[in-house]
């Protein structure tokens, strides 16, 4: 099953501001919209948005996504060290009947 | 508190089996779709399985159809993956999930090695 489409790395100056992408397919992301998930060196992920753009109580509101087509994308302002971690994109996939990831992006505060 | 409690992992020899549980409290266990997802070592996430609320529908990854059967007992509040004719490309964490990815449960490692 063909996964969604993440950069496998971004680096960001603290306090700056970082959009990660995932890209689908119409089958995906342009028709399901995406969860985000975020997952730290020895951990269980934890979610940061689901469907696009609606966040868990307690999640910052520094993460916000959004979605144009078959592209979904995570921002995050005003990075914090803690911000470091790897961040995973998700979508059901209609014609496979199956959930999709993508490969992830490590992201580093510098 | 919502709590997923994974247990069963461990080594085993490829061809062999293992059946993993995951232990799930502090929500309506019954009233939710479950996944099962994994990781290997220094990888990203792959999903497994995924079922139903009653069982009724369940899906497979194809790297795990017809090796690996979900199922559930939501009397015991609790999902399972019997996996069989484990392969060294099933070394993974495991966690169970609810379908909407809000709760985890902390994984079982499982190593299929000789």
């Amino acid at each position: 099953q063909a996964g969604l489409t993440q950069p496998p790395s971004v680096s960001r100056d603290l306090r700056q501001t970082a959009t990660l992408t995932c890209t689908g397919n119409s089958n995906n992301v342009g028709n399901q919209g995406a969860a985000w998930l975020q997952q730290h060196q020895g951990h269980p992920p934890k979610l940061l948005s689901y469907r696009n753009n609606n966040r868990p109580s307690g999640i910052s509101e520094r993460f916000s996504a959004s979605r144009s087509g078959n592209t979904a994308s995570l921002t995050i302002t005003g990075l914090q060290p803690e911000d470091e971690a790897d961040y995973y994109c998700s979508s059901w996939d209609s014609s496979l009947s199956a959930w999709v990831f993508g490969g992830g992006t490590k992201l580093t505060v510098l | 508190e919502v709590q997923l409690v994974e247990s069963g992992g461990g080594l085993v020899q490829p061809g062999g089996s293992l059946r993993l549980s995951c232990a799930a409290s502090g929500f309506i266990f019954s009233s939710n779709t479950m996944n099962w997802v994994r990781q290997a070592p220094g990888k990203g996430l792959e999903w497994v399985s995924f079922i139903s609320s009653g069982s009724t529908t369940i899906y497979y990854a194809d790297s795990v159809k017809g090796r690996f059967t979900i199922s559930r007992d939501n009397a015991k509040n609790s999902l399972y993956l019997q996996m069989n004719s484990l392969r060294d490309e099933d070394t993974a964490v495991y966690y169970c999930a609810t379908n909407s990815w809000d709760y985890w449960g902390q994984g079982t490692l499982v190593t299929a090695s000789s």
